[in-house]
């Protein structure tokens, strides 16, 4: 079946410092991998996709993350977090046969300490 | 920015009752999604919809749950007797393409079944 695993449930990071969020997905045909983040009392924002092509990915406010099928991980990374990036962050798999069924991870939240 | 609207923002129930939530998706999109989040759980698909049918739907989504789009703007999840286990955040999403492409998230409804 398929699954979205994001073992960090919270992770502390000093501001300025970097940021690796982990997920790990099982999936049997080609992902297709999403990172979303949710601010208080918002709805979830995507925050950048991977389909196919070029491994590394980047998307808005600076993030990027990596696929990497030998480990069946797609991680999100930041080389310097702000204090606005408090948030939490869902890891996504898309399924079905439309493919507009998205598996979500539980989600790690991420707090910015100064 | 165009975005997802959904009212309320948070409904208070009593077992056994029907609640409707509503949702707005963004004008020029046609398909349209929801998802729940049990606290402290997973985010998790319920159901896609697009040319007034049913595209997709998860096992959760059983008789006591429907969709309908009303009219040109309106999305609306139906809940016919709800029990205590229905409480959760309810997200509502809406995409200009199938497959794999942006979802973008409504705010959420939080639903309280007593």
């Amino acid at each position: 079946a398929q699954s979205v695993t994001q073992p960090d449930i919270h992770i502390t990071v000093s501001e300025g410092a970097s940021l690796e969020l982990r997920c790990n997905y099982s999936y049997g045909a080609t992902p297709y991998l999403f990172w979303y983040v949710q601010s208080p009392g918002q709805g979830l924002q995507l925050l950048l996709k991977y389909f196919s092509g070029d491994t590394l990915v980047q998307g808005i406010k600076g993030f990027e993350a990596e696929f990497k099928r030998s480990q069946s991980s797609f991680n999100l990374r930041k080389p310097s977090v702000h204090w606005s990036d408090a948030a939490e962050y869902f890891c996504a798999v898309g399924v079905g046969q439309a493919g507009t069924a998205l598996i979500f991870g539980k989600g790690t939240t991420l707090s910015v300490s100064s | 920015e165009p975005e997802v609207t959904q009212t309320p923002s948070h409904q208070v129930t009593q077992m056994g009752q029907e609640v409707i939530l509503r949702c707005v998706p963004i004008s020029n999109h046609l398909y349209f999604y929801w998802y729940r989040q049990i606290l402290g759980q997973k985010v998790e698909f319920l159901v896609s919809f697009y040319n007034n049918e049913i595209s997709e739907k998860s096992e959760i989504f059983d008789d006591q749950f429907s969709v309908e789009r009303p009219d040109g703007s309106n999305f609306t999840l139906k809940i016919r007797s709800t029990k205590l286990e229905d409480s959760a955040m309810y997200f509502c999403a809406s995409s200009d393409t199938p497959s794999y492409n942006e979802q973008f998230f409504g705010p959420g409804t939080r639903l309280t079944v007593l």
